[in-house]
């Protein structure tokens, strides 16, 4: 059974650093990409990056100067950091995976959602 | 970025009516379109991708349409489970970008 699950501090200051870690079951991040989408409340939500079945990653340009993501393969773990916090980074923070159907990958078309991690930005 | 524009904002529909939502893209996203259904509490559901596929498992009454820069979303017969948020999103380009929403409400 596929799953993610975000994991993460709740509350983080202004001007500090984010780091969130998505732990995945059921599937390989060897075989699959996994992005990290982001949605303040009552919003639409954000792409912010995804870190590809081969370890190569891609960026949202409007976040990219503030953001990493990296993993542990050995671990099933796909990690965020995001620094220089501010008020309007508060939300829930997803980890999603692409779908594939099994003869093709839906490069992004997000199938698995994790539960999400609620991040407040405040001092 | 592709601007994805939703609408209505919110709607209000009675059980067994069809409703539809539209989607507008600010260029050509060649059918790179997805639907998902966020209901209160929880994460978005993959409803439709390639603009008309179904995904696995969300039933017949859902059906996505549309090319170029404008798509819809119809649910036939509402059912009272449909009450939810419904976001579009297209993956044609870097960054993804999602609409804004359509709340779905019942009558």
């Amino acid at each position: 059974q596929v799953q993610l699950k975000e994991s993460g501090p709740g509350l983080v200051q202004p001007s500090e650093t984010l780091s969130l870690t998505c732990t995945v079951s059921g599937f390989s991040l060897t075989s699959y990409s996994v992005s990290w989408v982001r949605q303040p409340s009552g919003k639409g939500p954000e792409w912010m990056g995804r870190m590809w079945y081969d370890g190569d990653t891609a960026y949202n340009s409007a976040l990219k100067s503030r953001l990493s993501i990296s993993r542990d393969t050995s671990k099933n773990q796909v990690f965020l950091k995001m620094n220089s916090l501010q008020t309007d980074d508060t939300g829930t923070y997803y980890c999603t995976r692409d779908y594939y159907d099994g003869t093709y990958y839906y490069v992004g078309v997000m199938d698995a959602w994790g539960q999400g991690a609620s991040v407040t930005v405040s001092s | 970025d592709i601007q994805m524009t939703q609408s209505p904002a919110s709607l209000s529909a009675s059980l067994g009516e069809t409703v539809t939502i539209e989607c507008r893209a600010s260029e050509d996203i060649y059918s790179n379109l997805a639907w998902y259904q966020q209901k209160p509490g929880n994460s978005p559901q993959l409803l439709i991708y390639d603009a008309n596929s179904l995904a696995d498992g969300v039933p017949s009454r859902f059906s996505g349409s549309g090319s170029g820069t404008q798509y819809s979303l119809k649910i036939n017969s509402l059912q009272s489970e449909d009450v939810a948020s419904y976001f579009c999103q297209q993956y044609n380009n870097y960054p993804y970008t999602f609409g804004a929403g359509t709340k779905l409400e019942l009558k």
